[in-house]
């Protein structure tokens, strides 16, 4: 079936620096995933939509210059946390379609990402 | 307005028994996709089962049934034969649209559901 690989699936860094996440589709391409948050014991927010070769779209109330969104290939989407600070500690979690076969209309998740700023 | 509703923060069922997780949506377009989704204490979210507005049946994958009452706008999931492993969160979630390919794929998804499976 089709994979998404996330990675780290767990990081913990100091406040003011920057963290990137990597999603990758592993058997298909991706012109478009998503980015999710998800605090604990809460359900998962969508943050933005992914595009290859051209720019994120963001759900309202997220920063874009905070949550820096690159799409450069088909297989490949990159989420970094500009400055974090701990109030952006949470669980990071992406999404494609593979959109073949029985799976056409699913998304598949990664495994998600724990981010703890300290 | 919230487009998912998941009513039971919590639910508990005895092992081999079947359990209804409730779930409902409003959307104005006619045009939409409901979606169930389980996540364990590990955090990935597995998907179980997926009903289309315009399917005619019921979905059902295995011991997953989805209850799609379209005009009451709910999309309850019915697990039966409950197992230790069933014990996780359940997400309802929904697409809205008919375009199921680039940014038409969004989901909404509900404040999810605690299932826990007792011996």
């Amino acid at each position: 079936g089709a994979v998404v690989s996330q990675h780290p699936s767990r990081v913990i860094c100091k406040s003011g620096t920057s963290v990137k996440i990597e999603c990758r589709s592993l058997d298909f391409q991706a012109t478009t995933m998503f980015w999710y948050r998800q605090f604990p014991k809460q359900s998962l927010m969508l943050m933005a939509t992914s595009n290859e070769g051209s720019k994120a779209t963001y759900e309202q109330g997220v920063e874009k210059d905070k949550f820096l969104i690159n799409h450069a290939s088909l297989t490949l989407s990159t989420l970094t946390v500009t400055s974090a600070h701990p109030e952006d500690s949470s669980f990071y979690i992406c999404s494609a379609n593979p959109g073949r076969g029985s799976g056409a209309n699913v998304l598949t998740f990664g495994a998600g990402s724990r981010l703890t700023v300290l | 307005a919230q487009k998912i509703t998941q009513t039971q923060p919590g639910m508990f069922v005895q092992e081999k028994e079947a359990v209804t997780l409730d779930c409902t949506y409003d959307t104005s377009d006619p045009s939409y996709g409901l979606f169930w989704y389980k996540q364990p204490s590990s955090g990935e979210m597995i998907f179980l089962i997926y009903q289309g507005s315009y399917d005619q049946q019921n979905a059902t994958e295995g011991r997953y049934s989805l209850n799609f009452q379209k005009a009451r706008k709910s999309a309850n999931l019915v697990i039966s034969a409950s197992q230790l492993g069933d014990s996780a969160m359940y997400f309802c979630a929904m697409r809205e649209g008919g375009k199921v390919t680039g940014g038409g794929n969004k989901l909404t998804f509900g404040t999810g559901t605690q299932l826990k499976v007792e011996l």
